[in-house]
């Protein structure tokens, strides 16, 4: 059984470009939240995506958007890509009947590089 | 306000024992988890306590009291593949985990 398949592992990226992260959830899962976790850092919420639509929203600039799909895959998009940006992006999933955070799995990550 | 203190750094020697401390204060909570993360890897779940009290699976242990907004987590028998950062966080309402900065821990022989 496959866990949380995340893709890109690695990017590279200038600043002011954009950027798209894709992220595969745990079969059986329908919930998507996504963390930026700087180097040295505990992760930080993004949002979380359910039943397509952005269910909570962490303190985020709106340069960061996402997008659910119907087979509950998620995207995560940062534009006008800034220094500070360089992070690890994780994507975890959850089932929705359990609470959420009860039965989250994360995925390897995304390294994100600004430069 | 919402925040999350553990130490940043431990050392502890091979077969000992080990207390990583986390203190926690949010706005709601629905449990406290612990993650075990290894360097350019993904987090991967220890235990979740959301009642008062101890939770012991294997070697690893944790524990919460909720009216001091206080967790532990214990590593008993410590071998060297357990030294990694070690992520307290709290459910503030419907999975949206708060993350404290990770605890460094590294065994030495």
């Amino acid at each position: 059984d496959a866990g949380v398949t995340q893709s890109p592992t690695h990017l590279i990226k200038t600043r002011g470009q954009q950027v798209t992260l894709r992220c595969s959830p745990k079969s059986g899962h329908d919930t998507v939240s996504w963390y930026q976790q700087a180097l040295g850092q505990g992760p930080q919420f993004i949002f979380q995506y359910y039943e397509e639509e952005e269910r909570q929203r962490g303190n985020f600039p709106d340069r960061f958007s996402g997008h659910q799909f119907p087979n509950y895959s998620s995207e995560l998009n940062v534009n006008a890509l800034l220094l500070g940006d360089s992070a690890l992006y994780l994507c975890a999933s959850s089932p929705s009947g359990t609470g959420f955070g009860y039965g989250y799995t994360f995925g390897s990550g995304t390294r994100l590089t600004v430069v | 306000g919402q925040n999350i203190d553990q130490p940043t750094e431990m050392t502890a020697t091979e077969g000992a024992i080990v207390q990583i401390n986390c203190t926690y204060q949010t706005s709601g909570f629905n449990g406290l988890f612990w993650y075990q993360q290894h360097a350019g890897e993904a987090p991967t779940f220890l235990s979740y306590n959301v009642l008062d009290g101890l939770e012991e699976k294997g070697r690893f242990s944790s524990f919460l009291s909720r009216s001091k907004g206080y967790s532990y987590l214990l590593l008993k028998e410590l071998q060297m593949k357990d030294s990694a950062s070690y992520l307290c966080a709290a459910d503030n309402q419907g999975g949206k985990l708060i993350f404290g900065q990770g605890t460094e821990l590294s065994v030495k022989p």
